[in-house]
């Protein structure tokens, strides 16, 4: 285990349907991103939170809604997808002297 | 926007050989890392390297930085059927936000 906990690690949902990803970790990071994979594309940064506040948002669709509580927890939730929606989620998270990121273990979406 | 790109997109190679990857860039970085990630899996941080540095070691990795072409590479040395992954360059954008973009990676495939 890295220290980042994704659940759940696979998620199957209909296109009218709201379901969440949940990531934690708690190794004392400040920082937490969502990242999404897709198929032969490179890694697509999604959001950035620094401190619990949202400091980036990539141009990503307003189906996709992410929730940071505190330090430790980062939600995504999801409604109304589409099927090109469909990729590996990824969580990471990063802080103090530690410039690299810890990646969870991705929740596999498959929207059906 | 993707910043860090690949080459090869993929490489076979026997048990034993070395494997080499190289990365290009497009912006000045403050840092360049490398992730390595198992089919379907989270990315595991590998090595950073700064833009003041030209080579740094870890085990049997070497990664090499050329700020003046925006280019690095990854070598891995005495290579495992254990080291088959995709491996993914990351960088770190002078006077950006704290976020790292990555590129497409490249597949690596050790024969035993």
């Amino acid at each position: 285990e890295t220290g980042v906990t994704q659940t759940p690690r696979h998620l199957v949902m209909g296109m009218t349907n709201k379901k969440s990803l949940k990531c934690e970790q708690h190794l004392g990071h400040n920082a937490m991103y969502w990242y999404k994979q897709s198929a032969k594309k490179p890694l697509e940064l999604m959001f950035v939170y620094n401190f619990k506040e949202q400091t980036e948002n990539n141009s990503v669709p307003s189906r996709f809604s992410p929730e940071c509580p505190n330090s430790s927890h980062l939600f995504l939730h999801l409604h109304t997808l589409q099927p090109e929606d469909s990729a590996l989620y990824l969580c990471a998270s990063q802080g103090g002297d530690v410039y690299g990121y810890t990646f969870g273990s991705g929740t596999r979406l498959t929207v059906v | 926007s993707q910043q860090g790109e690949e080459d090869p997109q993929a490489l076979s190679i026997q048990e034993g050989e070395n494997a080499t990857m190289n990365c290009s860039y497009k912006t000045s970085i403050n840092n360049l890392q490398w992730y390595r990630q198992n089919s379907g899996r989270g990315l595991v941080h590998l090595i950073l390297i700064r833009s003041n540095e030209r080579e740094k070691h870890s085990g049997r990795l070497r990664v090499t930085l050329d700020t003046s072409k925006k280019s690095s590479s990854l070598l891995i040395t005495a290579s495992r059927a254990a080291d088959t992954a995709s491996y993914f360059c990351a960088t770190d954008t002078q006077g950006g936000s704290e976020k790292l973009v990555f590129g497409k990676g490249t597949k690596l495939t050790v024969n035993p």
